[in-house]
């Protein structure tokens, strides 16, 4: 079943606490997508890539890190989480940049 | 960069009632524009989307409509049931160049039995 795989689903931490929620899609996409989700803000996106080993920045990516050793990993890191960076977190596949995108079912973040 | 502005916020309709949600766009070179479903708990997912080439689309009970000209972009469901319930995303996006597509900031229908 072609999908695309967030964990974990639901995470409490602290500020500060080193955190990386890992993304996987068995699709042979080539475009990777991170976006998060805030109540009357939509969709926004945090960092999005091409191919292995390019990456680049969305609209929020303050804060945030990225990388794509693979094409079927886009692991998204917090190396200092901040209150700020609870949202819900999204993670998304595709062919192309105008192509549809698939989207995993989404990450809760609490960072206290 | 592109801006995209979605209507309404929340549609509260009666079961078998039409809905309409509606998206302008700003950047005229932005020529791919998808429709995404989101029920609760899960992830966005496609519904239909459209090209810059086309003016219309239809799949069963949903279709969507793109006047280039005005730039702006319609999703229309007919005889809507309680099902179709879930928050509505229109998006936009451009082939080549940078890859970030726009979101809408999304409408919430509601469908009463």
């Amino acid at each position: 079943e072609a999908q695309v795989t967030q964990n974990p689903r639901y995470l409490i931490t602290v500020t500060g606490k080193k955190l990386t929620v890992t993304c996987s899609q068995n699709m042979n996409h080539e475009y990777m997508s991170w976006y998060r989700q805030d109540p009357g803000l939509g969709l926004r996106q945090i960092y999005y890539s091409m191919n292995v080993e390019v990456t680049d920045k969305g609209d929020v990516p303050e804060g945030y890190k990225v990388s794509r050793k693979e094409k079927r990993n886009f692991p998204l890191i917090l190396e200092s989480p901040s209150p700020n960076q609870t949202s819900l977190y999204f993670c998304a596949s595709s062919l192309s940049g105008s192509q549809p995108q698939h989207f995993g079912d989404g990450t809760r973040l609490s960072i206290l | 960069g592109e801006n995209v502005e979605q209507h309404p916020s929340t549609l509260s309709v009666q079961e078998g009632d039409s809905a309409v949600i509606k998206c302008t766009y700003s950047d005229s070179a932005s020529n791919y524009f998808p429709w995404y479903k989101q029920e609760l708990g899960k992830g966005p997912q496609l519904i239909i989307d459209i090209r810059s080439n086309v003016g219309e689309k239809k799949d069963q009970r949903i279709a969507v409509t793109l006047n280039k000209t005005a730039k702006h972009f319609s999703l229309h469901i007919t005889e809507t049931q309680p099902e179709d319930s879930a928050v509505y995303f229109c998006a936009a996006s451009k082939a080549g160049g940078s890859y970030i597509p726009t979101f809408g900031r999304g409408t919430s229908l509601i469908v009463h039995p």
